[in-house]
């Protein structure tokens, strides 16, 4: 069974870094890209930064280009994103999402529980 | 960016019923690389169908997608109690994938 399992949320003042994990299980992890999606209120869910299966390439969403960096660690079948510059927009929960091939324009098939960020003063 | 708007944006229907749920997309989507997604509250979304009509694994086949092009449509054809959620389109036909908005389908 596949098993995705977020951590590192919680609250951050605006300007700050958080950096999250998703532990991945019951599946080859290296065969798959892999992929955050964030989930507001107000703007519904939005992809934000995928990583393909070899690690090798990299794609991120504008509103987070240059603040956010997704990361893979296959020995440990585990994947980062690494959050700087925090801003209270940025505030959501966030999805670890396993893409259905090695590259990253294919469908999420598999999704994580989630875990709440909060930028706030 | 593609956008995809869907339709209608609350339906309300009683068990039994047939749902019809709407996706429109801004413009042409690449292979009719679309997917859709159930959310229930405090969960993930779950994959119900890709490539615009194909039911992800264990999917009941009450669950059907059809369309193409722009217009695409997810349709349930007897609500079961266990349906009622909040059902979202997303496009891959292009490296930025894109989301609708989501249509809630609550109980009558």
């Amino acid at each position: 069974e596949v098993q995705l399992v977020e951590s590192g949320g919680g609250l951050v003042q605006p300007g700050g870094s958080l950096r999250l994990s998703c532990a991945a299980s019951g599946f080859t992890f290296t065969s798959y890209a892999m992929s955050w999606v964030r989930q507001t209120p107000g703007k519904g869910l939005e992809w934000i930064s995928s990583i393909s299966a070899t690690g090798v390439t990299t794609s991120s969403a504008d509103s987070v280009k240059g603040r956010f960096t997704i990361s893979r660690d296959d020995s440990k079948h585990t994947l980062f994103l690494q959050m700087n510059s925090l801003r209270a927009e940025d505030s959501a929960v966030y999805y670890c999402a396993k893409d259905s091939s090695a590259w990253f324009e294919d469908y999420f098939d598999h999704w994580g529980q989630g875990i709440l960020v909060t930028v706030s003063s | 960016e593609i956008v995809l708007t869907q339709s209608p944006g609350t339906l309300s229907l009683s068990p039994g019923e047939r749902a019809t749920l709407s996706c429109r997309a801004s413009q042409n989507i690449r292979n009719n690389y679309l997917a859709w997604f159930q959310q229930k509250p405090g969960q993930a979304p779950r994959l119900l169908i890709y490539g615009a009509s194909i039911r992800a694994t264990g999917i009941p086949d009450r669950f059907s997608g059809s369309g193409s092009g722009t217009d695409f449509t997810l349709t349930i054809s007897r609500l079961e109690p266990e349906d009622f959620a909040v059902f979202y389109c997303q496009q891959y036909g292009t490296s930025l994938r894109t989301f609708g908005q989501g249509t809630n389908v609550e109980i009558k």
